[in-house]
């Protein structure tokens, strides 16, 4: 069966600083691969999707995210956090047809000053 | 691209009654998608509609919940008998229709069960 891991539940990260959350999923054949922002009281919204071709996978809001098939990884990264970016990030993977996404438990993201 | 709306925004229901929640999609968007998000956890997927065809309904949680998608437009999630384990965030998503299309979420009904 295929699932999503998100090791960490909360990150602190100082505005300015560099981000990686990390994002472990479970499946046999090649994914379907996201990671979606939830901000208090907003619908979740996609940051970026991998299906196939380049593996380092440029989203929204200046983040990225790199695919590795080796190590079973779909980690997200953002060179340098704004306080806006303080939200909860879930990552998710897709079965064949893409109808049921599996989600992680997500992680949440607190900005320090 | 008014975006998904879900309605209530929230509701506040005593244990045993029954309660109804509405979904418009982005209105060239043919399939429709239902999930529930417990505090502190990822959406869990209950079922989707490719118009109004019910295509996966197996994951819906008990038979107290069903859906409806009757004209292929809005959609409705019903829970009969509520339980107070039924609080959580309702999400409602749409989607084109194709394999590889994107998913875009509502703001979700928040269901309190007292």
């Amino acid at each position: 069966a295929q699932s999503v891991t998100q090791p960490d539940i909360h990150i602190t990260v100082s505005e300015g600083a560099s981000l990686e959350l990390r994002c472990n999923y479970s499946y046999g054949a090649t994914p379907y691969l996201f990671w979606y922002v939830q901000s208090p009281g907003q619908g979740l919204q996609l940051l970026l999707k991998y299906f196939s071709g380049d593996t380092l996978v440029q989203g929204i809001k200046g983040f990225e995210a790199e695919f590795k098939r080796s190590q079973s990884s779909f980690n997200l990264r953002k060179p340098s956090v704004h306080w806006s970016d303080a939200a909860e990030y879930f990552c998710a993977v897709a079965t064949d047809s893409n109808y049921q996404l599996i989600w992680g438990a997500g992680t949440k993201l607190i900005i320090k000053p | 691209d008014t975006g998904v709306s879900q309605d209530p925004r929230h509701k506040i229901t005593k244990r045993g009654q029954n309660v109804t929640f509405r979904c418009d999609p982005i209105s060239e968007h043919n399939r429709l998608y239902w999930y529930r998000q417990t505090l502190g956890q990822g959406p869990e997927f209950l079922t989707y509609f490719q118009n109004e065809a019910q295509l996966e309904k197996s994951r819906l949680l008990s038979d107290r919940f069903s859906a409806e998608r009757p004209k292929g437009s809005f959609s409705t999630l019903e829970i009969q008998r509520t339980e107070q384990g039924d609080s959580a965030m309702y999400l409602c998503a749409s989607s084109r229709g194709t394999n590889t299309d994107t998913q875009y979420f509502g703001p979700g009904t928040r269901l309190t069960v007292l």
